[in-house]
């Protein structure tokens, strides 16, 4: 079993929809959770960091940690063409990032 | 502004030969590390450092080694190529919080 999961999808969603993405884990080690936005043929970057369990809103990006669940979510509201990418759930612990596999998300115009 | 470079962006090599990547950042970060990306695995830790003269084996470490002379610099050598070893290479950094900020990449191709 992998430490991190996450549905490799595809999602295609229209204009405006609410695109939602999440990740489950299993080590209890992990203190720090993000989300990468990594474009075709470019390098992750990052999106959202949290440390704690709840929500943290920054703009259209919602990013939901539950611990007690080892579940991790991201929330994308009023989705535009430009969020078309692939979303990287990624956990650490002394510095080092475990990543899920990445879920495609297509924005359709 | 401060950045982290990858180099070769592109690399075609083939079987059993030396091949090494170089990653150059200017943050000053004290912690690297070099990830493999293939599809349907994600991102794999290779070797990671925390400082100089640091480093560390990752998740999957077999055939690659690294060396931190200094702080800006966490070259990736692949010892001895192989086609199992074609992927895309990316370097990261980080200030010593979870963090971390990548490079472009390298696209490896063994042959």
């Amino acid at each position: 079993q992998k430490e991190v999961e996450q549905d490799p999808g595809p999602l295609s969603v229209p204009e405006g929809a609410i695109v939602s993405l999440n990740c489950t884990y299993s080590n209890s080690a992990f203190q720090y959770f993000m989300w990468y936005r990594q474009y075709s043929r470019k390098g992750p970057e990052l999106l959202m960091y949290t440390y704690s369990s709840g929500n943290k809103e920054d703009g259209r990006f919602t990013a939901q940690v539950d611990k007690s669940s080892k579940y991790i979510s991201l929330f994308i509201r009023d989705s535009q063409p430009s969020d078309s990418a692939t979303y990287l759930c990624a956990m650490s612990y002394d510095y080092k990032l475990s990543f899920g596999a990445g879920t495609t998300v297509t924005v359709r115009a | 502004d401060a950045e982290i470079t990858q180099s070769p962006r592109h690399k075609i090599t083939e079987t059993g030969r030396q091949v090494t990547l170089a990653c150059h950042q200017t943050w000053n970060h004290n912690n690297m590390f070099w990830y493999r990306q293939d599809l349907g695995h994600g991102l794999r830790l290779i070797h990671y450092s925390y400082g100089v003269h640091d480093t560390n084996k990752g998740e999957v470490s077999d055939g690659y080694s690294v060396s931190r002379s200094n702080t800006e610099d966490l070259p990736l050598t692949l010892e001895s190529a192989a086609s199992s070893q074609t992927s895309v290479y990316f370097c990261a950094s980080g200030a010593g919080t979870a963090e971390a900020f990548f490079g472009q990449g390298t696209r490896l191709t063994v042959v």
